[in-house]
């Protein structure tokens, strides 16, 4: 059964420092999606994307984040300057389409943690 | 602002016991909602989607009802299973797809 991807599953950084999370979506899914989960709170969206460029974006998701889909397999999320909390989970998900069957599929998640 | 309530307290309920979860919502109309399981460490997993038109959604041993005019849903698991044990989340998807989580409520189902 195809499933969507993450990497790494562990990714420790220090304060201020740049870090790429990297997913592989389901190859014929249309909307992709970042959310991030910090330790005992609830998963919060971050941003959706779809056709080449950002749908919706949360007041999370400022400056330092951006997405990108460099080679039409990869989706990726950058941070560009690491802080403590944006240690957390981070999920990311795929989906055929937008609201219609509304299933979205997860990925494993990465953990982030900031030193 | 927009509020998904879901109960904290985890749910403790003996193999074989019917499950009940809430979930309420505010300052919402949704078109749709959503059940996810979610196990320690691992990204959430769909379970069922219910239409605001639909009162009632069945899936094999699960069930979930939508009421808009209380902004409330329930997610009932029948014959509980240990493997039934997990984190179930409640969420709102918006028309671009995005969806809104409530914070889960466990259930732990002993033998």
């Amino acid at each position: 059964e195809p499933e969507v991807t993450q990497t790494p599953s562990h990714q420790v950084t220090q304060m201020g420092q740049e870090v790429i999370l990297r997913c592989v979506p389901i190859s014929n899914h249309l909307y992709f999606y970042w959310y991030r989960q910090i330790l005992g709170q609830k998963v919060e969206f971050l941003v959706s994307f779809y056709n080449n460029e950002i749908s919706e974006k949360s007041e999370i998701f400022d400056d330092q984040f951006s997405v990108e889909r460099p080679d039409g397999s990869n989706f990726t999320l950058k941070i560009r300057s690491t802080k403590l909390e944006d240690s957390a989970m981070y999920f990311c998900a795929s989906s055929p389409d937008r609201v219609r069957s509304g299933e979205q599929f997860f990925g494993p998640g990465t953990r982030l943690t900031v030193l | 602002s927009q509020k998904i309530e879901q109960n904290s307290e985890a749910l403790n309920i003996q193999e074989g016991k019917t499950a009940t979860l809430t979930c309420n919502y505010t300052n919402y109309s949704p078109a749709y909602l959503q059940w996810y399981r979610q196990d320690p460490g691992r990204g959430p997993v769909f379970l069922l989607l219910i239409r605001e038109n639909e009162k009632e959604k069945r899936k094999e041993r699960l069930k979930v009802t939508f009421d808009t005019t209380l902004k409330q849903s329930l997610f009932h698991i029948t014959a509980s299973q240990p493997a039934d044990s997990a984190t179930y989340l409640c969420a709102l998807i918006d028309s671009w797809g995005k969806l809104q989580f409530g914070s889960g409520t466990q259930v732990v189902v002993t033998p």
